[in-house]
């Protein structure tokens, strides 16, 4: 069945450290994808989204592309801050009518000054 | 603002108590969705509402009995409910659920957090 497998956590960065987070999917229809970030005490706020293969999803310095061929859509982003410590999920859906979106399973990111 | 409340935002309630969480968007959108987030354990869709109709749903207790009046409002009531529902119960709404491979970008909520003593 569908389902999303992202990268297990937790993941902790220096300040102005690279980040990738790998994300893969597993779909028989063409998904569009996403990544929502869980900031404490909150709700998930969308990220960036790609809708086709070869898309870049990008927003406040993170950058996704989506990889019809390795089915991937791993989050990078070059130059992390403390506020953006938070947890981050992937995510995939099929347009269908149960509008169901898989979600994985989240990576905790940590920051430090 | 992500133009959708929850209320409450956090909620104690003993075993045999009836309680009822509130969400309600203000998107124009006419699909709504449960879901519940326990620790450790991945994002569970509970419910979804399209168009006030229920379209799914994902083997819930019973003990959860979800309501949707209008596509503004959607309730989950309680009754009953065992310690291990202790979990942040998301709100989410999107454009209504239609086929034609359209992007289902869901809005979400801040949650409640249910805490079942």
């Amino acid at each position: 069945g569908d389902s999303v497998t992202q990268m297990e956590g937790p993941v902790t960065l220096s300040e102005e450290a690279f980040l990738t987070i790998n994300c893969t999917y597993t779909a028989t229809g063409y998904p569009s994808l996403f990544w929502y970030v869980q900031y404490p005490g909150e709700g998930l706020q969308l990220l960036l989204k790609a809708t086709k293969a070869d898309d870049k999803g990008s927003n406040k310095g993170f950058e996704a592309t989506y990889r019809k061929e390795t089915t991937s859509f791993h989050l990078e982003k070059g130059s992390v801050q403390v506020s953006d410590s938070a947890v981050y999920f992937c995510a995939a859906d099929r347009g269908s009518t149960l509008g169901r979106l898989y979600f994985g399973r989240g990576t905790q990111l940590t920051v430090w000054p | 603002e992500t133009g959708v409340t929850q209320t409450p935002r956090h909620l104690v309630m003993g075993m045999t108590n009836k309680k009822s969480l509130k969400c309600e968007q203000h998107l124009g959108h006419n699909a709504m969705y449960w879901y519940k987030q326990s620790a450790k354990k991945p994002l569970e869709l509970m419910f979804v509402y399209n168009f006030k109709e229920q379209t799914e749903n994902n083997s819930v207790p019973s003990r959860f009995s979800p309501e949707c009046p209008n596509s503004s409002h959607l309730f989950l009531h309680l009754h009953t409910l065992q310690p291990e529902d202790s979990a942040l119960y998301l709100c989410a709404s999107s454009q209504e659920l239609v086929g034609g491979g359209s992007s289902y970008e869901q809005y979400f909520g801040p949650g409640t957090r249910l805490t079942v003593t």
